[in-house]
């Protein structure tokens, strides 16, 4: 079954420095993978997603992310972090099963 | 703008208890997902639909969960008899088909039982 990993529980940042938030992944197949945000008492947003084509995927509010098919990842990434940035950020995965599955979630927390 | 609808929000019930939690996903999205959130577990996947049709509930407790589609306009999950350990916030989101379709998710329902 296809699974993804986010190593850090939680990132801590300065506003104005870059960002990372790291995934890594295990499917069969062509991986399908996914960034979500959440912010306290929401349901998970939608970010970005890689399907095929460019390594480097944009998304919603500046961030981005590297799809790498030799290290098996798919980090989150902003070149310039925000207070407002600071949520818990999900990495998700569908395969042929067609069901999505989640990581454990890294908390952002973003300082002035 | 379409949104996936989930109700009650909050629900507080006593152990034993039924509770049901219901779930109108975007219309002409025809895969549906439950999940759970809780602290230690993060978020798992319960069930999941495809044009109204289970495809998997491995996830969850089968003696006391189980997850309907009544209609393409409907989710339901249904939880007897209500334990507190069940108490966490489940989400239910949907898609269109297809692998590369992103899942939108409701506001959940926030379950505590006491």
């Amino acid at each position: 079954a296809q699974s993804v990993a986010q190593p850090e529980d939680q990132v801590n940042v300065a506003e104005g420095n870059p960002l990372t938030v790291k995934c890594t992944y295990s499917v069969s197949g062509n991986p399908y993978l996914f960034w979500y945000v959440q912010y306290p008492n929401r349901g998970l947003q939608f970010l970005l997603k890689y399907i095929t084509g460019d390594n480097l995927v944009k998304g919603s509010y500046g961030f981005e992310a590297e799809f790498n098919k030799s290290q098996t990842s798919f980090h989150l990434k902003k070149p310039s972090a925000l207070v407002s940035d600071s949520a818990l950020y999900f990495c998700a995965v569908r395969d042929f099963n067609n069901d999505m599955r989640f990581g454990a979630g890294t908390r952002l927390t973003v300082k002035p | 703008d379409a949104r996936v609808t989930q109700t009650p929000r909050h629900k507080v019930t006593e152990m034993g208890q039924e509770v049901t939690m219901r779930c109108q996903p975007i219309l002409g999205h025809n895969t549906v997902f439950w999940y759970r959130q809780t602290m230690m577990q993060g978020l798992e996947l319960l069930a999941y639909f495809r044009n109204r049709a289970p495809l998997d509930d491995s996830g969850m407790p089968k003696d006391r969960f189980s997850a309907e589609m009544p209609d393409a306009t409907l989710a339901t999950l249904k939880i007897q008899p209500s334990e507190p350990r069940d108490s966490a916030v489940y989400f239910c989101a949907s898609a269109q088909g297809g692998l590369g379709r992103e899942a939108f998710f409701g506001q959940g329902t926030r379950l505590t039982v006491v």
